[in-house]
């Protein structure tokens, strides 16, 4: 079975900073891993997602995430915040069968 | 390319009544579909999954349902809505790739239920 933890259900970060929105993952098989963004009253959109070819994964929007084997993480960065990215953001496993997603993360961003 | 539509975009429906929330798929071919719900604060639940016409898996127990009975149209419904079925809904679709190989999950717009 598939599951996801993210740690921080609010974080606050000001403009221009560094995002870190951090994402722990079990599976009993090799895993896919995804983060997903949604604006208010909007659906998701998929920001990236992992599929073990390279660990490093590039996104829209400037974000990027690392997969961690030894650490079982996959967490979400972007160098510098801005403003349009406040929203609230999903990680998400699928295995074999189904996808789980984790609570979310709700960033804002400060000016 | 494919896109996925919702509607109603905001229903407000009594408690009591009757439910019905379509969900389209247009650009693909015999997608897999998902009904999701979001309560306020929390994350996403997996209420039913669809393989194909007419196969529909069930995650949760409780007075929703839902049927396929189009190869890209997904319906949720409730004969009698409860207080506690207020939320947002999403509709997801994925490529079928078969058996065991799960695909990246492409969200519609969300339908957002209030009960009162």
């Amino acid at each position: 079975a598939q599951s996801v933890t993210q740690l921080g259900s609010h974080v606050s970060v000001s403009e221009g900073a560094l995002v870190l929105l951090r994402c722990n993952y079990s599976s009993s098989v090799p895993p896919y891993l995804f983060w997903y963004v949604q604006y208010p009253n909007q659906g998701l959109q998929l920001l990236l997602k992992y599929t073990s070819a390279a660990t490093l994964v590039k996104g829209i929007n400037g974000f990027e995430a690392e997969f961690k084997k030894s650490e079982t993480s996959f967490h979400l960065t972007k160098p510098s915040a801005h403003m349009s990215d406040a929203a609230e953001y999903f990680c998400a496993v699928t295995g074999y069968n189904d996808m789980r997603f984790g609570a979310g993360t709700r960033l804002t961003v400060k000016p | 390319s494919q896109t996925i539509h919702q509607w109603p975009a905001t229903l407000v429906q009594p408690v009591g009544s009757p439910l019905s929330l379509e969900c389209t798929v247009e650009g693909t071919s015999n997608p897999n579909l998902y009904w999701y719900r979001q309560a306020a604060g929390r994350g996403l639940q997996l209420l039913f999954y669809s393989v194909g016409i007419g196969q529909i898996s069930s995650e949760v127990p409780q007075n929703l349902s839902a049927s396929r009975p189009q190869d890209r149209q997904f319906i949720l419904s409730s004969k009698k809505l409860l207080l506690s079925d207020s939320g947002f809904y999403l509709c997801a679709w994925s490529l079928n790739s078969g058996i065991g190989v799960q695909e990246t999950q492409y969200f519609g717009p969300g339908t957002r239920l209030l009960v009162l």
